[in-house]
């Protein structure tokens, strides 16, 4: 079965400082890739995603991912973080288009606390 | 843009007591979800529909049923309500491609 796991529970940084966080997946075969953020008390929305092709994305508010197809990552970039990136993080992957297939499986998630 | 809709924000219930949570999409998708999200634990899927009337099993359904009887809405059911099923409820829905679009989510508390 396919799984996500997120390396860090909760990362507390100050303002300016870069940012990484972890995502591994396990699957052998084609994937998509997400990464979902959830502001305190709102939904939950999409930071951006890789479906084929450049494997550096770049996606909302200054954030990008690369995915290393050679280690099952797929790691959340920002070079200089803001107080207003404070939110969780969810990693997620599927495997394909059609039925059970088209379904996300998703990271534990990833708390940020930027301090001001 | 995707707009999708939870029927409560904030849904106090008591033990025993059966909850439906209500979902509604605004952009004819086929596909429909419920996950609940607890802290540490991350999304977990409760249920999925691929139209109306059709159902499939998640990861964590026990407890949980779910109605699909027009394309544009997916109830979720708690048949008889538990404090363990105390939690974040959240609706998603996909159209032709593979991103989904989250509702903002009932907390629901079961005392």
């Amino acid at each position: 079965a396919q799984s996500v796991s997120q390396h860090n529970h909760h990362v507390i940084l100050s303002e300016a400082a870069s940012l990484e966080l972890g995502c591994n997946y396990s699957y052998g075969g084609t994937v998509n890739l997400f990464w979902y953020v959830q502001y305190p008390g709102q939904h939950l929305q999409l930071l951006l995603k890789y479906f084929s092709g450049d494997p550096l994305v770049k996606g909302i508010k200054g954030f990008e991912a690369e995915f290393i197809k050679s280690k099952f990552s797929f790691n959340l970039r920002k070079p200089s973080v803001q107080w207003s990136d404070t939110a969780e993080y969810f990693c997620a992957v599927n495997a394909g288009y059609g039925g059970s297939q088209g379904n996300l499986i998703f990271g534990k998630g990833t708390k940020l606390s930027v301090k001001p | 843009d995707v707009k999708v809709t939870q029927s409560s924000r904030y849904l106090v219930k008591r033990t025993g007591e059966k909850v439906f949570l209500e979902c509604v999409q605004d952009m004819d998708h086929e596909n429909m979800f419920w996950y609940r999200q607890d802290p540490g634990l991350g999304l977990r899927l409760i249920y999925f529909s691929y139209d109306v009337k059709m159902k499939e099993k998640g990861d964590i359904p026990e407890g949980y049923s779910v109605s699909r009887e027009k394309k544009e809405r997916f109830s979720l059911i708690l048949e008889s309500a538990s404090t363990n099923q105390t939690s974040m409820y959240l609706c998603a829905s996909r159209g032709p491609g593979v991103e989904q679009y989250f509702g903002p989510g009932t907390r629901l508390t079961v005392t």
